[in-house]
């Protein structure tokens, strides 16, 4: 079967830093891919791992343990514009992408 | 070089009524998938295809949806006899090939049932 979960909601302070996470059960695994969605807009790509380990980009790290089925996505100093949806999502062996509910992310003032 | 371009982006239908999204893929990706989002939900896969293959359409449901891929012209996701339910957002997106390959997205079409 597949599962993915993460939090549904979470609220940070400008500045600051948050760790979403996302673990996973599925039938097969092609690599782990986070995805940021503003309300009414196409989802963006912003980080793929397919290894072990820590991938940094600017303000945003992905980390991804596959003998545990666990991912999270760090953003550092955020920013108002970080508010959005972020999504993690498993790519199977056929290619598809299945995604989890996503992560709705607050930043305060 | 345009991104994966999808229309309409806002489809109005009757209960009953047939409705066709397109899909146009980035320039020289032949690898298409259809999603579908309900509001404050995630992107729950369809369906998977290839220039004139379906993949994987585990996704889709068994009766009125179906999806095409010609080797000429856009994609295609046809809802027959739209019922309220089928009231989404429906997003496409293309990539390179279909191993590793990061998915781009269309600002997808919503449609609403009457």
């Amino acid at each position: 079967g597949q599962n993915i979960d993460q939090p549904t909601e979470m609220t940070a302070t400008e500045g600051a830093i948050v760790q979403i996470n996302c673990t996973y059960q599925t039938s097969g695994f092609n690599g782990l891919f986070w995805y940021q969605q503003h309300a009414g807009e196409a989802p963006t790509f912003l980080s793929y791992n397919v290894l072990d380990g820590l991938e940094e980009k600017g303000r945003f790290s992905s980390f991804l343990s596959r003998s545990k089925g666990y991912s999270y996505l760090l953003l550092k100093e955020l920013q108002m514009k970080d508010s959005a949806s972020y999504l993690c999502a498993v790519k199977s062996n056929t290619g598809k992408l299945i995604f989890g509910q996503g992560t709705t992310l607050q930043v305060k003032p | 070089n345009a991104g994966v371009m999808q229309n309409p982006r806002h489809l109005v239908r009757r209960r009953g009524q047939e409705a066709r999204l397109r899909c146009s893929p980035m320039k020289g990706h032949s690898h298409v998938y259809w999603y579908r989002q309900l509001p404050e939900e995630g992107l729950k896969f369809m369906v998977y295809l290839q220039k004139e293959n379906i993949i994987d359409e585990s996704g889709m449901p068994k009766e009125r949806f179906s999806a095409e891929f010609p080797k000429e012209g856009p994609s295609i996701l046809r809802i027959q006899q739209v019922v309220r339910g089928d009231s989404a957002a429906y997003f496409c997106a293309s990539s390179l090939g279909g191993g590793n390959e990061k998915l781009f997205f269309g600002s997808g079409t919503q449609l609403s049932v009457l």
